[in-house]
C-alpha cells in the first residue's frame, strides 16, 4: 500500500516552546488524515483529524496543517507541556476492498524537557 | 466514552503455541481491526472486520487469522506462534464504513514468543 512516513523519528523541545511535528504522505487520493498520541503504555489516541478540503484545523493548542502540494501534514503543539511527552503518529485513510483502513506512519517521539 | 478493552496486557508463549488475542468493544461499532506495533515501524494492519463473519487481511496476515462470531468481538488468533511474532499487538475499532472515520485503541497485547 501507499506509505505514510515522518521526517525525524525524535523531537527534544523545551517545555514552554513549541513544537512541530511532521509527516509526508504519498497517496494523492488521501483525502482524511488523523493524529494521534501515544503515552507509555497506553494505546494511541486521537488528537486531531483534517480533511482534504481543509488547510488548516485547530484544536486546544494544536493546530494541523496539510499542504496537498507537496503531500505534507504538520502537527504544531503551542507551549509544550511535559504532559505532551509521547510517541506521534499520523495516519491516512486507506482504501481497501471492502472498506476503509487507517495507514499509520512510522511515529515521532516527543521528548519535552525542563 | 468508547471503551476498547484487550483481554491481557502481557502474554508470554512458547513457539509453535497457538494463542488468542480477545478484543470488545462496547459502543456497538461496526469495524474492528487488528494491528501491531513495533519500534521503527510504525502500526501496521494485520486483518480488520466491517460486520460479524466478515474478514478482510490487512498488510502483514501471515501466521495470522481472525474471528468475529459476534460484533463486539474479534479475536486475533496466531496457529503457531513463531519468535518474530513477539510484538505489541493493538486492537481498534470505528463507528462506520465511512471515510471521515477515527478508530478507538485498546490498551494493547504485548505478547513475547520464546
Amino acid at each position: 500500500g501507499e506509505s505514510v512516513g515522518l521526517h525525524l523519528p525524535t523531537l527534544s523541545v523545551q517545555e514552554g516552546d513549541n513544537s512541530i511535528i511532521n509527516c509526508a504522505y504519498s497517496n494523492s487520493a488521501s483525502d482524511y488524515f488523523i493524529w494521534y498520541k501515544q503515552e507509555s503504555g497506553k494505546g494511541p489516541q486521537f488528537i486531531i483529524d483534517i480533511r482534504s478540503n481543509m488547510d488548516k484545523r485547530q484544536g486546544q493548542r494544536v493546530t494541523v496543517l496539510l499542504n496537498k502540494t507537496v503531500k505534507h501534514l504538520s502537527l504544531q503543539i503551542a507551549a509544550t507541556q511535559p504532559g505532551d511527552s509521547a510517541v506521534y503518529f499520523c495516519a491516512e485513510i486507506s482504501n481497501r476492498n471492502s472498506g476503509y483502513a487507517l495507514n499509520f506512519g512510522k511515529g515521532t517521539s516527543l521528548l519535552v524537557t525542563p | 466514552d468508547v471503551k476498547v478493552t484487550q483481554s491481557s496486557r502481557y502474554l508470554v508463549k512458547r513457539t509453535g503455541e497457538k494463542v488468542f488475542l480477545e478484543c470488545v468493544q462496547d459502543m456497538d461499532h461496526e469495524n474492528m481491526f487488528w494491528y501491531r506495533q513495533d519500534p521503527g515501524l510504525g502500526l501496521r494492519l494485520i486483518y480488520f472486520s466491517y460486520d460479524v463473519k466478515m474478514k478482510e487481511k490487512g498488510d502483514i496476515p501471515e501466521g495470522y487469522s481472525v474471528s468475529r462470531e459476534k460484533k463486539e468481538r474479534f479475536s486475533l488468533i496466531l496457529e503457531s506462534a513463531s519468535t518474530n511474532q513477539t510484538s505489541m499487538y493493538l486492537c481498534a475499532s470505528s463507528l462506520s464504513q465511512g471515510r471521515d472515520t477515527e478508530a478507538f485503541f485498546g490498551q494493547g497485547t504485548r505478547l513475547t514468543v520464546v
